[in-house]
């Protein structure tokens, strides 16, 4: 099984509706992340969480949520959804141990389709 | 704010044919360094890393990386690639003053042709 797993993998879905992509992760480490990727962008950071009462905003945080409802569980919703915001989604997870260097381990992405 | 760039969106490239990747950060002030691999339809993995210590690090499947300080670089080198290596290549810098979180490049695109 995988370290970090998203559900769904893929999602179709209309303008206006809610959605939850969800994330967790069997690593034990601290730190969770939602990244959203578009050709020729990279990743941009969505939200990030340190620990469970931890929440920070990213660098496109607008028109996103989320929740960390444990420590392996972090899940990222779009209020009302916009064809902009589709895209490949990753969860990742990342240690916060004295080691930490900012070294990412990442889910098998979402992708999700606005129509 | 840390910003990465990766020169070439594409390299197209024929087999056995060395490669380069580009990768260009903008402060070199205590920074991690990191290049990450997405095959297709998979998530990204980590390929090679520059933590400290040598400025070449080199992967388990013959890639290398070379941190260059005061050129701000670390480009991703192989000498010669395989139809495998067809993936998206992205570089990432972790800056230690903004708490070790990742800014990713835009991502090189590799297609290694037979």
């Amino acid at each position: 099984d995988a370290d970090v797993t998203q559900t769904p993998r893929n999602r179709i879905t209309k303008t206006g509706k809610r959605i939850m992509l969800e994330c967790s992760q069997t690593k034990g480490h601290d730190r969770m992340y939602w990244y959203r990727q578009d050709p020729g962008l990279g990743l941009r950071l969505i939200y990030y969480s340190f620990d469970v009462k931890d929440i920070n905003k990213g660098e496109i945080s607008d028109g996103y949520s989320v929740s960390r409802q444990a420590q392996a569980k972090f899940s990222l919703s779009l209020e009302s959804a916009i064809p902009n915001q589709t895209a490949l989604y990753f969860c990742a997870t990342s240690d916060l141990g004295g080691a930490n260097t900012g070294e990412l381990f990442f889910g098998e992405g979402s992708r999700l389709t606005v129509l | 704010a840390q910003s990465v760039t990766q020169l070439d969106s594409q390299v197209p490239v024929f087999e056995e044919a060395p490669v380069e990747l580009r990768c260009n950060y903008s402060s070199s002030v205590s920074v991690y360094l990191f290049w990450y691999v997405q095959y297709p339809n998979q998530g990204l993995q980590l390929l090679l890393k520059y933590l400290s210590g040598s400025t070449l690090v080199e992967s388990i499947n013959g890639f290398e990386a070379e941190f260059n300080k005061s050129q701000t670089s670390f480009h991703l080198r192989k000498p010669s690639v395989h139809i495998s290596d067809t993936a998206e290549y992205f570089c990432a810098v972790s800056d230690r003053a903004a708490g070790n979180k990742l800014t990713f490049g835009g991502g090189t695109r590799v297609l290694v042709k037979p």
